[in-house]
């Protein structure tokens, strides 16, 4: 079965600051993707980031950028240029990769890091 | 803003009722997948619906049963209710099983 764990419960950092959230995450699959996605107070969650598997290159969007150890299990979060909006829980999340005809695409999700960004 | 729906946005029940969640899933999208999150956790997946049939199941007892409709709308229905289903019950579409998937707001229920 696959894990999904995040050391860091709770963060904080200054605006314009850059900090790194962690994840860890256990599995034998060789196909899957891994998520960053954000969860205000609004609840509503948001897609941040996504990664293959299959890809050695590191995922970037705008302010945020993974580091991807495949071979250590490691998949980190860096958000540069903290803003006050980038304040909120944020999940790390695995989705296995099977055979096209029996493949099921549940998210396991890690317990989340409370992300707060100080002015 | 997703595009994903979720009614009602609150909901009070006591113990041993039955209660219905609904989702609207984003245009264009066959794939619905229901998640229980319990305040201070993760969420934990429930069930996924594909194509009007369930494409998997968490460990979730089976009076957590679902529908999805021939519109790819959805249903969650939970029977004899405890107070340990008190959370936030979040659904998610995507144009297919493995792909991307755009939550709804949650709907936040209460067990008392």
């Amino acid at each position: 079965a696959q894990t999904v764990t995040q050391s860091q419960p709770e963060m904080s950092v200054q605006e314009a600051e850059t900090v790194t959230l962690s994840c860890t995450y256990d599995t034998s699959e060789n196909n899957y993707y891994l998520f960053w996605y954000k969860q205000p107070p609004s609840r509503q969650m948001i897609l941040v980031i996504r990664q293959e598997a299959y890809k050695q290159q590191n995922a970037t969007e705008n302010r945020f950028s993974v580091n991807f150890q495949k071979a250590a299990k490691s998949f980190s979060l860096k958000i540069s240029d903290s803003q006050l909006g980038d304040t909120a829980m944020y999940f790390c999340a695995f989705m296995k990769l099977m055979n096209y005809g029996g493949s099921q695409g549940n998210l396991i999700f890690g317990k989340g890091t409370k992300l707060s960004v100080k002015p | 803003e997703t595009g994903v729906t979720q009614s009602p946005t609150h909901l009070i029940k006591t113990r041993g009722q039955q209660v219905t969640l609904r989702c609207s899933s984003q245009s264009g999208h066959n794939t619905v997948s229901w998640y229980q999150q319990a305040l201070g956790q993760g969420p934990q997946f429930i069930f996924q619906y594909y194509r009007e049939e369930e494409n998997g199941r968490g460990n979730f007892p089976p009076r957590f049963s679902g529908l999805q409709f021939p519109n790819y709308s959805s249903e969650l229905n939970v029977n004899a209710l405890e107070l340990d289903d008190s959370a936030l019950y979040l659904c998610a579409s995507s144009s297919d099983r493995r792909d991307e998937q755009f939550f709804g707001p949650g709907t936040r229920l209460t067990v008392l």
